[in-house]
């Protein structure tokens, strides 16, 4: 099966600053990759996404990359706010239709 | 559209009573899955069907859960009967292909 490995699973950086998230992968087939998004409380969104075909991908303050040939892809924030803060996950597919999840990042952005 | 609803938001119950959580998922999403996440760890796989039928159970911890898909519309997972390190939180997801839509989950504690 898909293993998707998630780096670092807690992050603080201070308001302003820039936050990095990555995730390894194992199954070379893979070809879609979503980060979702946890706020306290509340159910996992998407926020962004891309697909193999592409080597990044940008909205607004947030980006993701990828690296298909060392199979990684990474998150990306920038000028972060207090409200960036949640935990951050990285997902991958495998199979028909089935995603495996990373292991989350806490991300804190101090005031 | 209305999101993916999930019942109870919470429960708590003794060791070797069982539970049975329930999912809404999104109007028309012939995908519906069930995660689980313990405590800092990954949002893990449990299940998938594909309208009522079972796509993919692979991720089922062992006989004591049991999910049910009828009419393809709602579905349950029942777990009977509950030990402690079933405590976590359930998620169902659905989909109409490609990138899940999460419900808010729910919160079992075995005791």
């Amino acid at each position: 099966g898909e293993n998707v490995e998630q780096h670092p699973s807690t992050l603080s950086v201070q308001e302003g600053d820039s936050a990095v998230i990555k995730c390894t992968y194992s199954d070379s087939a893979s070809n879609y990759f979503p980060w979702y998004k946890q706020e306290l409380g509340k159910r996992p969104q998407l926020i962004i996404d891309i697909r193999s075909n592409v080597g990044e991908k940008k909205d607004q303050r947030i980006a993701v990359t990828l690296n298909k040939t060392a199979k990684h892809f990474s998150l990306h924030i920038t000028e972060t706010q207090p409200e960036d803060s949640a935990v951050y996950f990285c997902a991958a597919p495998y199979g028909f239709n089935k995603f495996y999840f990373g292991s989350g990042t806490k991300l804190n952005v101090k005031p | 559209e209305a999101g993916v609803t999930q019942f109870p938001s919470h429960s708590v119950i003794e060791k070797g009573q069982t539970v049975t959580l329930r999912c809404d998922p999104i109007s028309g999403h012939d995908n519906l899955y069930w995660y689980r996440r313990v405590m800092g760890k990954e949002i893990k796989f449990l299940l998938h069907f594909v309208k009522e039928s079972k796509q993919d159970e692979s991720g089922m911890p062992n006989n004591r859960f049991l999910a049910e898909r009828t009419g393809g519309t709602y579905s349950t997972l029942k777990v009977q009967p509950a030990e402690l390190e079933d405590s976590g939180v359930y998620f169902c997801a659905s989909s109409p292909g490609g990138p899940l839509h999460f419900g808010n989950g729910t919160r079992l504690t075995v005791t």
